[in-house]
């Protein structure tokens, strides 16, 4: 079944503590991407890749790092998160103009 | 990417049709009107997406009015399962950039 993963879909921590979200696609997809989606303010990109080794900053890249070393996989990291992280994270990939989403992981940081 | 406006919530009877409707009257030619759906704070789910002609697969159906200034989204019979929030959205087809600017959409409520 064609999909993107992401892990942990639930993940509460506290500020300063380095984590890691994963995001994986089995669809050979070159152009992968995150959002966060706060009340109010809806769904913006925080980082998005075009093929491997090629990243670029979206809207709200602040706080955030990407890497893509594999065409199937593109994790978010936070080094040093903060409450004003605290949002629901969505990893989407694309194939001709379609977007296919993750279930989304649902960060708190106290 | 041009703007969107949808109006902010509707109703709808379960096994109506549900006309969902959007306004983007600075579209561009090679823009085309895409729609998403977003149910529950799960991930955004891809409906449809027209350039001038009209579109219909499995999910729904999309009309661009002749002018392209306006669309319709039709779920032909609403299901309760139907109920979310509903995302009009303009970009370039061929964008690399793959970005989806979501507005607030319309949220259908699919009532029994």
């Amino acid at each position: 079944e064609a999909q993107v993963t992401q892990n942990p879909r639930y993940l509460i921590t506290v500020t300063g503590k380095k984590l890691t979200v994963t995001c994986s696609q089995n669809m050979n997809h070159e152009y992968m991407s995150w959002y966060r989606q706060d009340p109010g303010l809806g769904l913006r990109q925080i980082y998005y890749s075009m093929n491997v080794e090629v990243t670029d900053k979206g809207d709200v890249p602040e706080g955030y790092k990407v890497s893509r070393k594999e065409k199937r996989n593109f994790p978010l990291i936070l080094e040093s998160p903060s409450p004003n992280q605290t949002s629901l994270y969505f990893c989407a990939s694309l194939e001709r103009g379609e977007q296919f989403f993750g279930p989304g992981t649902r960060l708190t940081v106290l | 990417d041009a703007k969107t406006t949808q109006p902010p919530s509707m109703d709808c009877a379960e096994g109506r049709a549900a006309n969902l409707p959007c306004n983007h009257s600075t579209i561009s030619g090679n823009e085309y009107v895409y729609w998403y759906r977003q149910i529950h704070s799960q991930g955004p789910q891809y409906i449809i997406h027209g350039l001038k002609n009209n579109e219909t697969n499995e999910m729904a159906s999309l009309i661009i009015t002749e002018d392209r200034k306006s669309s319709t989204l039709i779920l032909p019979h609403a299901t309760l399962r139907d109920t979310a929030v509903y995302y009009c959205i303009v970009r370039v087809g061929s964008s690399n950039t793959g970005k989806l600017i979501f507005g607030q959409g319309t949220t259908l409520q699919v009532k029994p």
